[in-house]
């Protein structure tokens, strides 16, 4: 099965800062997700990240707070802009992944776990 | 879009005795359910799932089962054991995109 890096594991912001977040996936993917969960919360989606198209946002997250890069079909990018400290979440990356009875199974990165002082 | 209830909220049973957790969904349109198992401070991993052209679904302890008419999907972990405490998503998949329960807190007492 695919394998999904994602980076940074963990990090400490500042308020009013930024912190873009990597993942990269050991095989060509149509579609990569971003999923937000909240501390004690479920998985919430952000958006769909589209190769050679915008991002497609959920009701809730708009571009400029979120602003998500997919260069090419195995590497995204999302970014939290501006962040306070009700950003603090956990970040998970997302791929499906074709199983042989037919399902494409949705697979998680191992998350990014942010704190905003 | 896709709206997924899921109950209850907090789960605790002895060990050996069995789990059911409930879901809901809105979206008739949904044909894909799979169920997650999340460990403290692991992502989310799937345990089992099941598509609309089917009923019932086993693996070994956990079984799910899906009512189509009646928008509702439940998942049944047998014999439980310390290891399957957790918290478990269900959720639904409609068109690509996929739609989370709250999540049940699963605590089996040894």
């Amino acid at each position: 099965s695919a394998v999904i890096s994602q980076k940074p594991s963990r990090d400490i912001c500042q308020r009013g800062t930024s912190l873009t977040i990597q993942c990269q996936v050991d095989s060509q993917v149509t579609m990569m997700f971003w999923y937000r969960q909240q501390p004690g919360q479920s998985l919430t989606l952000i958006a769909t990240a589209n190769q050679g198209s915008e991002a497609t946002y959920e009701s809730g997250f708009v571009i400029d707070k979120f602003p998500i890069s997919r260069p090419n079909l195995t590497f995204s990018t999302l970014t939290v802009s501006n962040m306070s400290p009700e950003d603090s979440s956990i970040y998970l990356c997302s791929v499906p992944i074709y199983r042989g009875s037919g399902a494409n199974v949705l697979t998680f990165g191992a998350g990014s776990r942010l704190t905003v002082l | 879009g896709e709206n997924v209830e899921q109950h209850p909220s907090t789960l605790s049973v002895q060990e050996g005795d069995s789990a059911v957790i409930k879901c809901t969904y809105s979206d008739s349109a949904s044909n894909y359910f799979p169920w997650y198992k999340q460990e403290l401070g692991k992502r989310p991993q799937l345990i089992i799932d099941i598509r609309s052209n089917v009923g019932e679904k086993k693996d070994q302890r956990i079984a799910v089962t899906l009512n189509k008419t009646a928008k509702h999907f439940s998942l049944h972990i047998t014999e439980t054991q310390p290891e399957d405490s957790a918290v478990y998503f269900c959720a639904a998949r409609g068109y690509q995109k996929v739609t989370f329960g709250t999540g049940t807190k699963l605590q089996v007492i040894p």
